[in-house]
């Protein structure tokens, strides 16, 4: 069956300090991957897709990296902030029909400290 | 700037009962798409809605739970006889149709489902 897997783990990180997060996928063929932040009790909002032929994606301090051949997506915010203290969700969409349903990973809660 | 909204914020309902669950997508929006998260647990796709039609449904999407657009705004989601794993967060979510399918979904603040 389909899993995606992201790091169950919170992640602790200095201000100023680069997150990466990590978002791993099998059993599935994605066209498209996605990132999503979450904060405690709202809706997910979009941060960035990524194309299966693109290597990598860039919004200002945000970087995603797609690699079809590991099945693996790194998402990096550079220069954190406290105010990017939240959960960060990977999602992957098919390429034709599926209605643009996306698949949820678990996401990674990320707390950046002064 | 546009955004998805919905209501109630918050629906507490006893076993049993019906609740209609509503959004408002974004205006220019076309693709409609309701999700649900249990406390703790990852967002789940329920089902997407083209066309005035749906696109695709889930497995949780079965006929407990129906879609419909009533005009051209709104964007509902009912869920007959509820049952107590009913509840959580749901999620309407929209996006645009442009020249290529653009898949970023934009998503409301959520409904707080709570069946007692």
């Amino acid at each position: 069956s389909q899993k995606i897997e992201q790091n169950s783990e919170a992640l602790n990180i200095q201000e100023g300090k680069t997150a990466t997060l990590t978002c791993n996928y099998t059993n599935y063929s994605p066209a498209y991957l996605q990132w999503y932040r979450q904060d405690p009790g709202r809706g997910p909002v979009f941060l960035l897709l990524i194309r299966e032929n693109e290597k990598e994606k860039r919004k200002e301090r945000l970087k995603v990296t797609f690699d079809t051949t590991l099945k693996q997506s790194l998402f990096h915010i550079t220069a954190s902030q406290p105010a990017d203290s939240a959960t960060y969700l990977c999602a992957l969409a098919p390429l034709t029909g599926g209605g643009n349903k996306l698949t949820f990973g678990t996401g990674t809660q990320l707390k950046v400290e002064l | 700037e546009p955004e998805v909204t919905q209501t109630p914020s918050h629906q507490v309902t006893q076993m049993g009962q019906e609740v209609i669950l509503r959004c408002v997508p974004i205006s220019n929006h076309l693709y409609f798409y309701w999700y649900r998260q249990i406390l703790g647990q990852k967002v789940e796709f329920l089902v997407s809605f083209y066309n005035n039609e749906i696109s695709e449904k889930s497995e949780i999407f079965d006929d407990q739970f129906s879609v419909e657009r009533p005009d051209g705004s709104n964007f509902t989601l009912k869920i007959r006889s509820t049952k107590l794993e009913d509840s959580a967060m749901y999620f309407c979510a929209s996006s645009p149709l442009t020249s290529g399918p653009t898949y970023e979904q934009y998503f409301g603040p959520g409904t707080r489902l709570t069946v007692t």
